[in-house]
């Protein structure tokens, strides 16, 4: 079973636009991560933010965590035609091994 | 350095053969993961390995599936009389994680694709 839940399931934004992205959880976690998968490739992981963190940077990329909300953001801001891929939410949980509970996914595709 | 290599990356099997899908993990990572990614899906956790111990693998689909990491590094998967429903991508993962804590990055393979006829 799938604990995230990406909104929307699908993107479609112009180059140079944001692209803001959306996960919700179920259960208590330690840690969110965001992954980024090209079609027929593995997984790229982008981010990773703490259940005790609010808000993270890398480069072009914001992540928030909201854990009242059970509920995660990705921001790419400035979006180039290479960002177009699939981005995933998969979540570390609370008293769990280290396995990752993935969800759906969101596809992305920018276009030029 | 080199990052997680996974062979074959292409695999096509008739119904009933077994297949073996091979995962070399980044060099001195404690963890490896196995997951399952079918077609338009996020991946779905298999079994987890810290060293040679395999300490969940309660994603197991069936008991035809078995997995081994019998000296702590190189992995492999095994599917028996594979089925249609095990056509999918099988992705293989590492961390320095040694303490089973949920805090280290997993980084991934290219993945097998699987394909059973």
């Amino acid at each position: 079973s799938q604990q995230g839940e990406e909104d929307p399931q699908a993107l479609s934004i112009q180059e140079g636009e944001n692209a803001t992205m959306n996960c919700s959880y179920k259960t208590s976690i330690n840690n969110l991560q965001w992954y980024r998968q090209n079609s027929g490739r593995g997984l790229v992981h982008l981010i990773l933010i703490r259940s005790n963190e609010r808000e993270k940077h890398s480069g072009r990329l914001r992540v928030t965590l909201d854990t009242s909300k059970k509920s995660s953001s990705l921001l790419i801001t400035a979006s180039r035609a290479a960002d177009t891929a699939s981005y995933f939410c998969a979540t570390g949980l609370t008293g769990a091994n280290s396995k990752l509970t993935f969800g759906k996914g969101i596809t992305l595709s920018v276009r030029p | 350095g080199a990052g997680v290599s996974q062979s074959p990356r292409y695999k096509v099997a008739k119904r009933g053969q077994d297949v073996a899908l091979r995962c070399d993990p980044i060099s001195g990572h404690v963890s490896l993961f196995w997951y399952q990614q079918a077609l338009g899906q996020g991946p779905e956790f298999l079994t987890y390995f810290q060293n040679e111990a395999q300490l969940d693998k309660s994603g197991l689909p069936s008991d035809r599936f078995f997995a081994e990491r019998p000296e702590g590094s190189v992995s492999t998967l095994k599917i028996q009389r594979t089925q249609q429903e095990d056509s999918a991508v099988y992705l293989c993962a590492s961390s320095w994680a040694g303490t089973g804590g949920s805090l280290d990055t997993q980084y991934f393979g290219p993945g097998t694709r699987l394909t059973v006829l």
